[in-house]
């Protein structure tokens, strides 16, 4: 069955990176573009972007433009988001889901950004 | 971006009772090949998001047909024709007509 295995709950000072992964299974990883979706209590649920998994293009949200940076692994059928520059306003729960009209989605990803 | 509207805030419902959600986009979700790209996902208590309903009315695999989806232009539903208590959790629509994908705000529903 298809399966999105995120990486486990990050705990990030301000102004650090984190690097979070997400790890297909259960399909052909490049038939499906990848997106990334970030849930805040406050803001609710924000669309990120998307990556090819197949050619490694990528597109974002203009608000998340220098802050995230997507990248894919096809070796081992793994997605990546690097989140730069961090802030308190950046701690939320990140999730992988695939393709352009997200049908499955990963369990998420908890990312703390605190002193 | 298109800002989706989604009435009601909450819900709190008996098991067997009908429930309705309205989902309204700030402009037409028609696209230019012709379809409409509005789904309905269902995130549970701690769980992550599920996708129920795609291009407005179809139901994903394994998505009990109590449910339904309809709706044109700017104006969708989300029907669930019996409620049951596996359904409580927070409905959200979303579009993907246009980039980048936006979200309604959630609607609570709750079992009484």
């Amino acid at each position: 069955q298809v399966q999105l295995q995120q990486s486990g709950a990050e705990l990030a000072k301000p102004g650090s990176s984190v690097k979070i992964s997400c790890k297909a299974s259960g399909y052909t990883f490049t038939s499906y573009y990848i997106s990334w979706i970030k849930q805040t209590t406050g803001q609710g649920l924000e669309y990120i972007g998307y990556i090819n998994t197949g050619s490694g293009g990528t597109n974002y949200n203009e608000k998340f433009k220098g802050k995230a940076t997507l990248t894919v692994d096809k070796s081992s059928s793994t997605a990546f988001m690097q989140l730069s520059s961090l802030t308190p306003d950046d701690s939320a729960v990140y999730y992988c889901a695939r393709g352009l009209l997200p049908h499955y989605w990963g369990q998420g990803v908890m990312v703390t950004v605190s002193s | 971006d298109v800002v989706m509207t989604q009435t009601p805030v909450s819900l709190s419902l008996a098991i067997g009772q009908p429930a309705s959600i309205s989902c309204k986009s700030s402009q037409s979700l028609v696209h230019s090949d012709g379809k409409t790209y509005l789904s309905w996902i269902l995130q549970r208590p701690g769980q992550s998001p599920k996708r129920l309903i795609y291009l407005v009315s179809k139901l994903d695999s394994g998505v009990p047909d109590r449910f339904s989806g309809s709706g044109s232009e700017t104006e969708f539903t989300l029907k669930i024709s019996r409620v049951e208590a596996e359904d409580l959790g927070v409905y959200y629509c979303w579009q993907a007509t246009h980039f980048p994908l936006t979200f309604g705000s959630g609607t609570k529903l709750e079992i009484k």
